[in-house]
């Protein structure tokens, strides 16, 4: 089973920084086959990247993902005040697993 | 608009079997181009990926939950299943169904539905 690690657990910004978050796989991801989701209290998780780079539909362009092989990252350009929840990565080629989470607070 | 709605029982005892089903609207799960995943969330943790299912009746399933775990299909009335035998404290969770349209990230979600395993 790949296990993903996230780092950090808690990243405290401001609104209109830079969010920088990391995600580290086990073994290597398979096609970059990983993917983000946002989630808020109270919500259902929202998907934002696939395929590692790959912005899903509706999603803004400050939303960037990158990576391969073992080290993946989501970069948040500016952080909107909507932005500060819950991150989680995910990887699909080799079965299904999701890293631990990311917590964007505000500083 | 494709929508997913899970519903089942709230409250299940221990060592019974959790049922939930998962009803998609506004769309076909008999679509070629869609699996469909159940997906938990313990209290106040992370996500687990439960198990997925493609409309013919195959199935992926987490390694840790395999032996407990079937997941099946309906498309005569559009929907897919979750059960989950010999449940304890830990499988108290909310529950989710998802779509998975690229080749396993899920890019819609039901609203979730919270299961307490006691007596």
């Amino acid at each position: 089973e790949i296990v993903l690690t996230q780092s950090p657990g808690t990243l405290s910004l401001s609104p209109g920084e830079r969010a920088t978050l990391s995600c580290r796989a086990s073994q290597t991801v398979i096609s970059t086959y990983l993917a983000w989701y946002q989630q808020k209290p109270g919500q259902a998780p929202r998907l934002l990247i696939y395929g590692a780079s790959s912005r899903a539909t509706g999603i803004p362009d400050r939303f960037s993902g990158s990576g391969s092989g073992t080290d993946f990252t989501l970069t948040i350009s500016r952080l909107e005040p909507e932005d500060f929840a819950v991150y989680y990565c995910q990887q699909y080629g080799s079965s299904w697993t999701f890293g631990q989470g990311t917590k964007v607070e505000i500083k | 608009q494709v929508q997913l709605r899970e519903s089942g029982p709230g409250l299940v005892k221990p060592s019974e079997t959790l049922s939930l089903t998962c009803t998609v609207s506004g769309g076909s799960i008999s679509s070629s181009n869609y699996y469909w995943g159940w997906i938990r969330q313990p209290p106040g943790r992370g996500l687990e990926w439960i198990g997925t299912i493609f409309y013919t009746g195959n199935t992926y399933y987490n390694p840790s939950l395999k032996s407990r775990v079937t997941i099946s299909v309906d498309t005569s009335k559009n929907q897919f299943s979750l059960k989950l035998t010999s449940v304890t404290a830990a499988d108290t969770a909310f529950y989710y169904c998802a779509r998975d349209s690229h080749g396993g990230a899920f890019d819609i979600w039901g609203l979730g539905t919270t299961v307490t395993v006691s007596s």
